[in-house]
């Protein structure tokens, strides 16, 4: 089982570019690496997800090395409206059917103005 | 589509009493999931089930109990509600045919037992 570890705390200032790294030294084969975001008050959104290389969407992007033992968020020219806490989770096609995602404390963003 | 709804929103319990999570997903989704989450805590996932008819025990199942008897709904359980089990919880869906196992989070109940 995957287990991931990233930073419980960033601060960051509107318009800049975010990264939140995180490790991920036993990963899988098979697995893959899932970013989720989470407002207060809200259940976690799917924000990104990859297996190797980089992946981009209209709200991220995520690196990920070679070696697959770590992997980037990074959200451009964050907003105020970016402050939530980012879990990365790290987990094979059928670790739905095995209970084996599993959400670590996350990492809380703070975007200042 | 309403995606995946909890109900109640809150609920407010005493020590002993009993009470039911209802989760309801309108995605077809075989895999449905509950979670905890306590302040300053990530998720903690209780029961899973990955189709109808069938649940497991996830990381902290103990005090609970889920049915799944129909494909869109996932019950929770409490028989004897205790102040531990204060938290907001979260229901989740996802499809296996995704190979990848995205979860969609419902917007969570917040129960509290005095």
């Amino acid at each position: 089982l995957a287990k991931t570890t990233q930073p419980i705390s960033m601060d960051s200032y509107e318009g800049q570019e975010v990264n939140i790294t995180c490790s991920h030294n036993n990963i899988a084969t098979n697995d893959y690496i899932t970013w989720y975001q989470q407002f207060p008050s809200q259940g976690p959104r799917f924000i990104i997800q990859g297996y190797k290389t980089k992946v981009t969407n209209e709200v991220a992007s995520l690196f990920i090395p070679a070696d697959r033992k770590s992997s980037t968020l990074s959200l451009p020219r964050v907003s105020l409206s970016d402050t939530a806490v980012y879990y990365c989770l790290v987990g094979g096609p059928n670790s739905g059917n095995t209970g084996k995602l599993i959400f670590g404390q996350g990492t809380t963003l703070q975007v200042k103005p | 589509n309403a995606g995946v709804t909890q109900t109640p929103k809150f609920r407010v319990l005493k020590t002993g009493q009993s009470m039911t999570l209802l989760c309801a997903q309108d995605m077809n989704h075989e895999y449905m999931y509950w979670y905890r989450q306590d302040p300053g805590m990530g998720l903690r996932l209780i029961h899973y089930s990955v189709g109808e008819g069938t649940t497991a025990k996830g990381e902290v199942p103990d005090g609970y109990n889920v049915s799944r008897l129909k494909k869109q709904n996932f019950l929770l359980g409490l028989e004897s509600a205790a102040p531990s089990q204060t938290s907001v919880y979260f229901c989740a869906s996802s499809s296996h045919r995704t190979g990848t196992d995205t979860q969609y989070f419902g917007p969570g109940t917040r129960l509290t037992v005095l």
